[in-house]
């Protein structure tokens, strides 16, 4: 069974400082990795995600992942954050082929002006 | 973009009574939905599996007579909150797949916090 550890619960940063949220999984098959964000009263919207490939994936405002399968993680990145960064962000695994998600606890991001 | 309508956001119930939660898929045809709830400061834990037209495929530990799932058509799936007790309080959150299988797009709602009093 696949399993997801976010060890930050809470992430607060000043803002234009980089930020890096943790992720690590366990699996026991080939996964695809996946970061969804959601803000205050709003869905989750998918910000990022491995399939195959490189692994380093990127989002189109300014978010990068990097898949470490020795490691097993998918950390989350970004070199200079902004206020509307803010939100709540979760770590998701699906086994391949498989239609479930299984989600990390979250991790609140708080960009401090 | 794929957008998924869930309704109602917030919903507070007496003891005993059953509450329904819709989520809809507004510009595209939903085969699968799945309802996952969300407890405080913890994951989001997959309740089912709805598929339209058939029963909907529940997850170890998830009563199927108190958790009422109906997908009816290619766009709305329910969830129906049996004789709601406090202990069913949590926020509810449904997803749909819209992309073709292997392209894992998934679009979700917007949660509905239920309060049992």
């Amino acid at each position: 069974a696949q399993s997801v550890t976010q060890l930050d619960s809470q992430v607060p940063v000043f803002e234009e400082a980089p930020v890096e949220l943790r992720c690590n999984y366990s699996s026991s098959v080939s996964v695809y990795l996946f970061w969804y964000v959601q803000y205050p009263n709003q869905g989750l919207q998918l910000l990022l995600k491995y399939l195959s490939g490189s692994t380093l994936v990127e989002s189109i405002n300014g978010f990068e992942a990097e898949f470490n399968k020795s490691q097993t993680s998918f950390h989350l990145r970004k070199p200079s954050v902004h206020i509307s960064d803010t939100a709540e962000y979760f770590c998701a695994v699906s086994d391949r082929g498989a239609n479930n998600l299984f989600f990390g606890t979250g991790t609140r991001l708080t960009v401090i002006p | 973009g794929a957008v998924v309508s869930q309704h109602p956001s917030r919903v507070i119930c007496k003891s005993g009574t059953s509450v329904k939660i819709e989520c809809r898929s507004l510009d595209f045809q939903a085969t699968t939905m799945f309802w996952y709830r969300q407890f405080p400061k913890q994951s989001l834990m997959l309740m089912a599996t709805s598929n339209e037209g058939s029963k909907a495929t529940y997850e170890q530990g998830v009563e199927k007579d108190k958790f009422l799932i109906n997908h009816a058509s290619l766009t709305l799936s329910t969830l129906t909150v049996t004789s709601a007790h406090p202990e069913d309080s949590s926020f509810y959150i449904c997803s749909a797949k819209t992309g073709p299988s292997g392209d894992y797009g998934y679009t979700f709602g917007s949660g509905t916090r239920l309060t049992v009093v």
